[in-house]
């Protein structure tokens, strides 16, 4: 078993939709969560990043960590065609070893205007 | 600029000839990785480095080396490279541990890698 799960989707919604991405996990060390967005032929680059549960609110995106459940998801609200990307949840033990993230696989999202 | 630089963008190479891929970051960040990814593996962890001369094995090691000899640079090795190695990596770089206290890992382009 995979310590992140990740549907990989693709996804493919209307313009002005919300999206629901999420990841599951498994090691319950985990205390740092993020979300990297990853477009066509780039390198990912964070846009959330949340400690422990709860939630948090940046613009038009919503992280939410629920620890309990080990399970934490993105929402994106008024989805834009500029949105579409691959998003990875990362996630990381501060307690464990100096080795850094633990990613997903990607959910593909295209955005359709 | 702040950036990750990777060379080459793309490679194609035949088994068993060594290759070098090299990273540098202009942003005198003490942390920097590699990293692959793979479809339906997402990004895995090859080495990392904590400060010069101080390196240690990711997830996925096996058939790579690395070295940091200056705090800029860090290139990956594939000393007799085979096909299973094909493909994309990933260089990164950031000031403190990715993920604690929301220091941000900068990525750099990727280097698509074909092992024929």
């Amino acid at each position: 078993q995979k310590e992140v799960e990740q549907d990989p989707g693709p996804l493919s919604v209307p313009e002005g939709a919300i999206v629901s991405l999420n990841c599951t996990y498994s090691n319950s060390a985990f205390q740092y969560f993020m979300w990297y967005r990853q477009y066509s032929r780039k390198g990912p680059e964070l846009l959330m990043y949340t400690y422990s549960s709860g939630n948090k609110e940046d613009g038009r995106f919503t992280a939410q960590v629920d620890k309990s459940s080990k399970y934490i998801s993105l929402f994106i609200r008024d989805s834009q065609p500029s949105d579409s990307a691959t998003y990875l949840c990362a996630m990381s033990d501060p307690s464990g070893s100096a080795r850094q993230l633990t990613f997903g696989s990607g959910t593909q999202l295209t955005v359709l205007p | 600029e702040a950036q990750v630089t990777q060379n080459p963008r793309y490679l194609i190479t035949v088994t068993g000839k060594k290759l070098t891929v090299t990273c540098s970051q202009n942003m005198n960040h003490e942390y920097m990785s590699w990293y692959r990814q793979d479809p339906g593996l997402g990004l895995r962890q090859i080495y990392y480095s904590m400060n010069v001369e101080v390196t240690d094995k990711g997830d996925v090691p096996e058939g790579y080396k690395v070295s940091r000899k200056e705090k800029r640079n860090f290139p990956l090795i594939l000393e007799s490279p085979s096909p299973n190695q094909t493909s994309l990596y990933f260089c990164a770089s950031s000031s403190g541990l990715a993920g604690w206290g929301g220091e941000t890992q900068y990525f750099g382009p990727g280097t698509r890698l074909l092992v024929l």
